[in-house]
């Protein structure tokens, strides 16, 4: 099994510009979960999708960041226009979508805003 | 509502040490609880988690928790450790009201020395 793969792994950027970050999650898993982690918030929860449909969106932190899940096998975390502020980095992470299951993160994707 | 303290937000031990991770929560129904590892520039991964049965929950690497409902504690213990625990330890909580969304404590920081 692949685990989580998430595109890209690193990702520097102008401030103003749109980032776009990828996520496959694991085959089967119907639980999609992003989240980004800043050495001075920890780690967020943004959104989490089941079965395709966002749950919880609460965590998003303003209009310029948006996600979909156009399907069981993709999801994408877009931020229009980035800040300096945004610099983090974000995890996906998938599961079978049961509060019993385990998370299983993909290895992140390094976002700097210059 | 469900919550997570990590009491500790850094423990500093030398090898070969016992060493004790603490982790409280809180939540009006019955609960999952997690400890997750996230090594330098890497992804969480799962190394233990109560469902049920046992209190005392065996992990990888050696780890183990016991799940006190009566102090509502899921503490992390480890009777020796080596260099290579040096990560980041997160304690999470998830319960039948969520689809499987989890909430994670905000870390602490296990550095090993020699």
């Amino acid at each position: 099994d692949a685990g989580v793969i998430q595109s890209p792994r690193h990702e520097v950027t102008e401030m103003g510009q749109e980032v776009t970050l990828r996520c496959k999650p694991i085959s089967g898993h119907n639980s999609l979960f992003w989240y980004r982690q800043t050495m001075m918030r920890g780690l967020e929860l943004l959104i989490y999708f089941n079965n395709n449909v966002p749950i919880d969106d609460s965590g998003m932190p303003e209009d310029r960041f948006s996600a979909k899940m156009p399907n069981a096998s993709f999801s994408t975390l877009k931020i229009q226009p980035s800040e300096p502020r945004d610099s983090a980095v974000y995890f996906c992470a998938s599961s079978f979508g049961l509060p019993q299951e385990t998370q299983y993160f993909g290895p992140g994707t390094r976002l700097l805003v210059l | 509502a469900q919550s997570v303290t990590q009491l500790d937000s850094q423990v500093p031990v030398f090898e070969e040490a016992p060493v004790e991770l603490r982790c409280n929560y809180s939540s009006s129904v019955s609960v999952y609880l997690f400890w997750y590892v996230q090594y330098p520039n890497q992804g969480l991964q799962l190394l233990l988690k109560y469902l049920s049965g046992s209190t005392l929950v065996k992990g990888i690497n050696g780890f183990e928790a016991e799940f006190n409902k009566s102090q509502t504690s899921f503490h992390l213990r480890k009777p020796s450790v080596h260099i290579s625990d040096t990560a980041e330890y997160f304690c999470a909580v998830s319960d039948q009201s969520n689809a499987g969304k989890s909430t994670f404590g905000d870390g602490t920081t296990l550095t090993v020395k020699p």
